[in-house]
């Protein structure tokens, strides 16, 4: 079956880093994607990685290993807006996207 | 760029009414549209993806006959929940992306509530 974990909830304090692993098993693969949803809100995008490595963007970055079936979003300098659930999603080989359950982020001040 | 548009945001009705919901990709068009629904502190669950043309994939458990599916053009799907009752009461949101390797870029949601 096609498996997508990562932890359900974390807490991090205001300007420190935070990352949020994402462990996959899917029948085959063709990117992985990370989304942020605020409570009672619609996802938004963040992130695609389809090669290994890291990818950055502003404070946020994400990292792929494709060998592992492992990826992380990294978090700097936190701020009490980035309270939210954090999604990863993988796009198998039918380019169907299989969801994760998503990642509590609870920021303290 | 990529803004996909949802209307309305909140519908509150009595039972047995009909409910439409409209999704449109604003500003480039999409091949495929997704429609999910999730209920508070659950997971997004995919109802349904529609080709542009072509007759919706319904995922297992969803009733196509309740959950009426038109993609008309490349930039607008909409979605009837047929005479809805107080557990179809949920958060429904859609998505659009452009091509099969590209993000799913999500409307606002369109929180349903029926009485």
């Amino acid at each position: 079956g096609q498996n997508i974990d990562q932890p359900t909830e974390m807490t991090a304090t205001e300007g420190a880093i935070v990352q949020i692993n994402c462990t996959y098993q899917t029948s085959g693969f063709n990117g992985l994607f990370w989304y942020q949803q605020h409570a009672g809100e619609a996802p938004t995008f963040l992130s695609y990685n389809v090669l290994d490595g890291l990818e950055e963007k502003g404070r946020f970055s994400s990292f792929l290993s494709r060998s592992k079936g492992y990826s992380y979003l990294l978090l700097k300098e936190l701020q009490m807006k980035d309270s939210a659930s954090y999604l990863c999603a993988v796009l198998d080989s039918n380019y169907q996207l299989i969801w994760g359950a998503g990642t509590k982020l609870i920021i303290k001040p | 760029g990529a803004v996909v548009s949802q209307h309305p945001s909140r519908v509150i009705c009595k039972s047995g009414t009909s409910v439409k919901i409209e999704c449109r990709s604003l500003d480039f068009q999409a091949t495929t549209m997704f429609w999910y629904r999730q209920f508070p502190k659950q997971s997004l669950m995919l109802m349904a993806t529609s080709n542009e043309g072509s007759k919706a994939t319904y995922e297992q458990g969803v009733e196509k006959d309740k959950f009426l599916i038109n993609h008309a053009s490349l930039t607008l799907s909409t979605l009837t929940v047929t005479s809805a009752h107080p557990e179809d009461s949920s958060f429904y949101i859609c998505s659009a992306r452009v091509g099969e390797n590209q993000p799913q870029h999500f409307g606002d949601g369109t929180r349903l509530s029926i009485l």
